[in-house]
């Protein structure tokens, strides 16, 4: 079993829809990074937390620790939100991440 | 602006032959990081170096090697031992364990 799993691993969705994903992990961690990944393959950094909940613009990011789980939504979708979201993992005392198998998100006008 | 940057974006060698993917960072950041990507699985960490000078092998670096000569630098050499070269390689950086972390484009090797 990954150490970091992720759900869906694909969603497709229409324009105007509020989308999550979700993100559980089974290993003590000291944050959660939620990351975009376009079609080129760079990817950006979203969110990185270590409790509570961030909200950026129509993105929102939580965490709950002692469930181990993090979901992100997408309020509002839209088409150019199209991208992979990877959930990754800061072990606690490590200076790694793991992570998840990322979900396609696909938002269709 | 600061940021990473990895050249080149495709790169094709052939079966056999060492090949080095370059990472360059303007962000003074201590830590820097290699990862592959296949198709399907999350993001695998191949090398990392915390300092100049130093650094460690991650879960799979066999048929790997990388250098650390100066802070804004990390190449990372594909050599004709890796099995299975043909992937995408992201470099990434970061300031220490509590800071967030800043990707490079990536750099996609083909090898035939």
């Amino acid at each position: 079993k990954n150490e970091v799993e992720q759900s869906p691993q694909n969603l497709t969705a229409q324009e105007g829809e509020f989308i999550t994903i979700n993100c559980s992990y089974s290993v003590g961690i000291s944050a959660l990074h939620w990351l975009q990944q376009h079609p080129g393959g760079g990817i950006v950094s979203l969110f990185m937390l270590s409790s509570g909940k961030k909200k950026h613009g129509r993105l929102i990011a939580t965490i709950n620790i002692q469930e181990k789980h993090s979901s992100l939504h997408i309020t509002a979708s839209h088409p150019r939100d199209s991208a992979v979201y990877i959930c990754a993992v800061q072990i606690q005392g490590a200076q790694k991440l793991v992570f998840g198998q990322g979900t396609r998100l696909t938002i269709n006008p | 602006d600061g940021g990473i940057t990895q050249s080149p974006k495709y790169l094709f060698r052939k079966e056999g032959q060492n090949v080095t993917l370059s990472c360059e960072q303007n962000l003074n950041h201590d830590a820097m990081y290699w990862y592959r990507q296949d198709p399907g699985q999350g993001l695998r960490l191949i090398y990392y170096s915390q300092i100049v000078n130093d650094f460690q092998k991650g879960d799979i670096a066999e048929g790997y090697s990388v250098s650390r000569e100066k802070k804004e630098s990390f190449p990372l050499t594909v050599t004709s031992a890796q099995k299975n070269p043909t992937a995408f390689y992201l470099c990434a950086s970061s300031q220490g364990s509590n800071y967030g972390y800043t990707f490079g484009s990536g750099t996609r090797l083909t090898v035939v």
